[in-house]
């Protein structure tokens, strides 16, 4: 079956310092990558994607990249604010069904301290 | 303001009581999905329509479980003889089946059984 796994959290940086977030996957055939964001009282909003092998999705200075070879997909910002304090949900979604619903990871909490 | 709206925000109950949820997909949108996310975990997959058919189930949708999309435009999540292991954020997401597919979410409903 299809599985998402990430580091778990809470994740306590200064602002200003790198931020890497683990995502590693198992999945049958070739899925597509997502990063999802929950701000406090909010519903998830999509972030970034990629769709096929070494694919880069990129948005708001978030990055990451498809690696078939590890079976990852690392979340990264060279300098983290305030504003990013969130969870952050790794998920993926085949095509091998219909209805192409989202496996997502345990999601990881960001606290970004001024 | 046209994204995925959820009502109530939030519902508390007594065991054993009944309690629906409505969703309000993205105009146009097909696709309607619903998930549960408990507290500290990700998002998991519950049902799916396309239009107003609803195609798939997973194992989480118990028998005391219903959702319907009867005009292929609103949902609702019906859960019968609530018990406190139901207690959880329902989430409703939509999207078009063209165009990559991309789920959006609601804000979502929080149940809290007593």
């Amino acid at each position: 079956g299809n599985s998402v796994t990430q580091m778990e959290g809470p994740v306590t940086l200064s602002e200003e310092a790198f931020l890497t977030i683990n995502c590693t996957y198992t999945a049958t055939g070739y899925p597509s990558l997502f990063w999802y964001v929950q701000y406090p009282g909010e519903g998830l909003q999509l972030l970034l994607k990629a769709t096929k092998a070494d694919d880069k999705g990129s948005n708001k200075g978030f990055e990451a990249t498809y690696r078939k070879e590890t079976t990852s997909f690392h979340l990264e910002k060279g300098s983290v604010q305030v504003s990013d304090s969130a969870v952050y949900f790794c998920a993926l979604r085949t095509n091998n069904n219909a209805g192409n619903m989202l496996t997502f990871g345990g999601g990881t909490r960001l606290m970004v301290k001024p | 303001d046209t994204g995925v709206s959820q009502n109530p925000r939030h519902k508390i109950t007594k065991r054993g009581q009944n309690v629906t949820f409505r969703c309000d997909p993205i105009s146009e949108h097909n696709r309607l999905y619903w998930y549960r996310q408990t507290l500290g975990q990700g998002p998991e997959f519950l049902t799916y329509f396309q239009n107003e058919a609803q195609l798939e189930k997973s194992r989480l949708l118990s028998d005391r479980f219903s959702a319907e999309r009867p005009k292929g435009s609103f949902s609702t999540l019906e859960i019968q003889r609530t018990e406190q292991g139901d207690s959880a954020m329902y989430l409703c997401a939509s999207s078009l089946a063209l165009g990559g597919n991309i789920q959006y979410f609601g804000a979502g409903t929080r149940l809290s059984v007593l």
